[in-house]
């Protein structure tokens, strides 16, 4: 398994807290992505970066921003949560070459259930 | 913009039996790859198959296979002899070779329940 972890696993938080969730990898690839899941959407990606402090944003960014200072850490940051913002958080992370061609093979971090109230 | 459609919300098959996962996919690109994710009970996004738009042959992972159809652009799972641990949530995804699309599109999804 990719080494991905995300920190914390669980958080219930009050509209309008600032959060942060905290995605880290081990295995030194250029590619780091948050996705959101929610019902009847799958996974929908809200910003990437492709490379330290290098980022985009995704098709739901509004309301997010993220930062990666080095390449083992990418996070996610509500400045003011919503309840809209309840959902499941993941973190991906990609750098898969095969025959010399990149293929975005992203492997997953375990998520981090967000609630807020 | 690609678009990736599931149009089976729930399926459920017999242990043992052989069940086909739909999903067709929208794209203006002629080289991608496509992917089926599983999700198990735990969360975890698990990789399960890939195919890169430019073989023909249909990729195969031991009793899961794709049947890759570039014309119609349809990309189907096939999951043979079927486990009890095979239940879980099914996500094909596309991605496309440059720039910003190397973002993951994912499906609803196909929540597959395998009977005893």
């Amino acid at each position: 398994d990719a080494g991905i972890t995300q920190s914390p696993r669980h958080k219930v938080t009050e509209t309008g807290t600032p959060v942060t969730l905290r995605c880290h990898q081990t295995e030194n690839h250029r590619y780091m992505y948050w996705y959101r899941q929610d019902p009847g959407h799958g996974l929908r990606l809200i910003h990437y970066s492709y490379g330290v402090k290098d980022t985009d944003k995704g098709e739901v960014s509004d309301g997010y921003s993220v930062s990666r200072s080095k390449t083992e850490d990418f996070l996610l940051t509500l400045e003011s949560a919503t309840s809209s913002q309840t959902s499941v958080y993941f973190c991906a992370i990609s750098e898969s070459f095969l025959e010399g061609r990149y293929i975005n093979e992203q492997f997953f971090g375990p998520g981090t259930r967000l609630t807020v109230l | 913009a690609q678009t990736v459609t599931q149009s089976q919300p729930e399926m459920s098959v017999q242990e043992a039996e052989t069940v086909t996962l739909s999903c067709t996919y929208d794209t203006s690109e002629n080289n991608y790859y496509l992917f089926w994710y599983k999700q198990p009970p735990s969360r975890q996004m698990i990789l399960v198959i890939r195919q890169e738009a430019y073989k023909q042959q249909n990729a195969t992972e031991n009793r899961f296979s794709v049947n890759f159809q570039k014309a119609a652009k349809s990309f189907s799972l096939k999951i043979s002899d079927s486990q009890l641990g095979d239940t879980a949530m099914y996500f094909c995804a596309f991605t496309g070779e440059s720039g910003s699309a190397r973002q993951l599109t994912f499906g609803s999804g196909t929540q597959l329940t395998v009977l005893p």
